[in-house]
């Protein structure tokens, strides 16, 4: 069965540097999003990425964030120079669907757990 | 604010047991919501979308309540290995993306 692939699993880093989160989405989904969980809370949407653009963002997902489809399999998430709040699991999702079919089921990968000192 | 709402828990229930969980939203323009299951330290995965009234999978119910905006998840029959968090989501937004409640953690007891 297909999957959402995420890599690095865990990254550890210290605050100021920049780091790259990397996902594979189901081969065959053309939209593709970053959610984000800091421990004991919700999960949160970050960004959605559709036809090689940014198709909406949440107001967490400031400058300091950009999303990357560097080729035909990737999809990145930058954080530009960390911060201790940002650490949290970023989970990665994509979907087959988008505006004006009935359902937009989306598919998680395991997700990365970030680790900012 | 446009939010879903669900009761935290935990439900403690014993084996075999019928649970059921709620979850209300505010933003009626959506047109499809989702349960998904949570273990902890792990991804979401999906258990049911819910597009009209209801849907049904075995032991898992889900229904929905435009009117009043919730949808329910009904769970028969609970087995040990139902013991996870159950996150309630709706899509919203031009890009459909999932606005998610805070999750019921459900415990089946031996």
């Amino acid at each position: 069965e297909p999957e959402v692939t995420q890599t690095p699993s865990h990254q550890v880093t210290q605050m100021g540097q920049e780091v790259i989160l990397r996902c594979v989405p189901i081969s065959n989904h053309l939209y593709f999003y970053w959610y984000r969980q800091i421990l004991g809370q919700k999960v949160e949407f970050l960004v959605s990425f559709y036809n090689n653009e940014i198709s909406e963002k949440s107001e967490i997902f400031d400058d300091q964030f950009s999303v990357e489809r560097p080729d035909g399999s990737n999809f990145t998430l930058k954080i530009r120079s960390t911060k201790l709040e940002d650490s949290a699991m970023y989970f990665c999702a994509s979907s087959d669907r988008a505006s004006g079919w009935v359902g937009n089921e989306q598919f998680f990968g395991p997700g990365t757990r970030l680790t900012v000192l | 604010r446009k939010e879903v709402e669900q009761d935290p828990g935990p439900f403690n229930v014993p084996e075999g047991a019928t649970v059921a969980f709620n979850c209300t939203y505010s933003n009626s323009a959506s047109q499809s919501f989702f349960w998904y299951r949570q273990d902890c330290r792990k991804e979401p995965k999906l258990l049911m979308s819910v597009y009209s009234s209801g849907n049904e999978d075995g032991r898992f119910t889900a229904q929905l309540n435009r009117a009043s905006q919730y949808i329910s998840l009904l769970i028969r029959d609970s087995k040990l290995s139902d013991s996870a968090t159950y996150l309630c989501g709706q899509d919203t937004g031009s890009a459909r993306q999932l606005t998610f409640g805070s999750g019921t953690q459900l415990t089946v007891l031996p």
